[in-house]
């Protein structure tokens, strides 16, 4: 079954630090892996998109590496600010359909 | 450059009513997509349209209809809500080829089904 599984479910850090959240991904055949970060009430916003042959790829403050061989993903935050609390989901595209298989996201929060 | 709008943002209505949800998008996108989101659940995907006149059903499109009779707006129908329809809808649009370009999400719609 192709799923995204995401780790952890939540997660609270002090402004200032770094954090690392994880993604495993069980899609077959892969393509390509997302980060969506999702302000409340609002829409996701893409953050990265990664082919399977990309293994890192920046957006300011935001690092995603991506492993094919291992099927995991993971996406760094530097020098967390108060606006990074958010939802950050993990997305694959690929399967025998083609279809974008969501994770259920890591809601973050960044404390002063 | 409005984007892509959704309208209403939030909704209450009864069991049995029907309800459309308004999404329009300014950047003469071919693709559209309408997700919506529960906890517990990712994202998932009720319906998708590559083009107008162009629509197919995504994993949950049970109780909705969408048509496209215009490249810009993507309506979904809900012809009969249910309780379960309680949800908060999001539309989306991508360019040609969604495979690897992002998609742009509109803000969402509250749903309430009392």
């Amino acid at each position: 079954k192709n799923q995204v599984e995401q780790s952890p479910q939540s997660l609270i850090i002090l402004e200032g630090k770094n954090c690392t959240l994880q993604c495993n991904y069980t899609v077959s055949p892969f393509s390509n892996l997302r980060w969506y970060k999702q302000d409340t009430g609002r829409g996701p916003v893409s953050l990265t998109i990664m082919t399977f042959s990309e293994n890192t790829k920046s957006n300011g403050r935001y690092t995603a590496t991506l492993d094919a061989d291992t099927k995991q993903s993971s996406l760094h935050i530097t020098a967390s600010q108060l606006s990074d609390s958010a939802s950050y989901i993990c997305v694959a595209y690929g399967g025998a359909t083609n279809k974008l298989i969501f994770g259920t996201g890591t809601l973050l929060a960044v404390q002063p | 450059d409005a984007g892509i709008t959704q309208s209403p943002r939030y909704k209450i209505t009864e069991t049995g009513r029907q309800v459309t949800l308004m999404c329009h998008q300014t950047w003469s996108h071919s693709y559209m997509f309408w997700y919506r989101q529960d906890l517990g659940h990712g994202l998932r995907l009720i319906y998708y349209s590559a083009a107008a006149d162009i629509t197919d059903k995504g994993e949950v499109p049970d109780g909705y209809v969408v048509s496209r009779s215009k490249t810009e707006n993507f309506p979904l129908t809900l012809e009969s809500a249910t309780r379960s329809q309680t949800s908060v809808y999001f539309c989306a649009s991508s360019k040609q080829d969604f495979s690897y370009n992002e998609q742009f999400f509109g803000p969402g719609t509250r749903l309430t089904v009392l």
